[in-house]
């Protein structure tokens, strides 16, 4: 099974900043990797899918990089709507598994 | 439009059944394959499995066999989630989730989530 290993767990930030989440797959998955963002009691929101594509209707601000065993979610400039817990997944092969996630608190 | 609707929200008590339900509107329903996902209270999410909805043909991730059932009903685009012999430690929000399946996969719509909570 592929294990998810996000970093950090916590991310303390201001509005205006730059933050980056980490994911890291405990084997090679490709680009099969997608971001969704979870404010609370509120289900999960699709970001970002294959890796790097934005889905339709999410802010620019937002964008993913990465390929193999190592991804990236960047948020280029935070908004106050953005603070929220980032989850990670891997679709490469099943069972598919989410990353343990990355909660965005406000500075 | 694109929607997956569950049912509300369940109380069970400790040896019960309970059936999760996710009605799908807006798109052909056996298009996509349906997921579900647990969120435990305060706690990530973790992916039990999916079902073909051409073929009914369920999936199980390790952890959610033999209490767990998926299943069907393809004349009202509706998936089901049937946990049987329920246990305090599945209290949880239960997510249905449309995988969208081409060159690559991601699950695009999600339903609101339905809380089961167990207690006597």
């Amino acid at each position: 099974d592929i294990q998810l290993t996000q970093s950090p767990s916590f991310l303390s930030a201001s509005v205006g900043n730059r933050v980056t989440i980490t994911c890291r797959a405990s084997q090679g998955i490709s680009s099969h990797l997608a971001w969704y963002q979870q404010k609370p009691g509120t289900a999960p929101k699709l970001l970002i899918y294959a890796a790097s594509t934005l889905q339709s209707g999410v802010p620019s601000r937002f964008s993913g990089s990465g390929s193999g065993t190592e991804f990236t979610l960047t948020i280029s400039s935070l908004q106050p709507e953005d603070f929220a817990t980032y989850y990670c997944q891997q679709l490469n092969s099943y069972p598919y598994s989410f990353g343990q996630g990355t909660k965005l608190e406000i500075k | 439009q694109v929607q997956l609707v569950q049912s509300g929200s369940e109380l069970k008590k400790p040896g019960a059944s309970v059936k999760v339900s996710c009605k799908a509107s807006g798109y052909t329903f056996t298009s996509f394959a349906i997921n579900w996902v647990r969120q435990a209270p305060g706690q990530g999410l973790e992916w039990m499995g999916w079902i073909n909805t051409n073929t009914g043909t369920p999936t199980y991730a390790q952890g959610f066999t033999g209490r767990f059932v998926f299943s069907l009903d393809i004349s009202v685009s509706t998936a089901s989630l049937q946990i049987s012999g329920l246990k305090a430690e599945d209290t949880a929000v239960y997510y249905c989730a449309r995988e969208y399946r081409y060159r690559y996969s991601y699950m695009d719509v999600w339903g609101k989530g339905t809380t089961v909570t167990v207690s006597s």
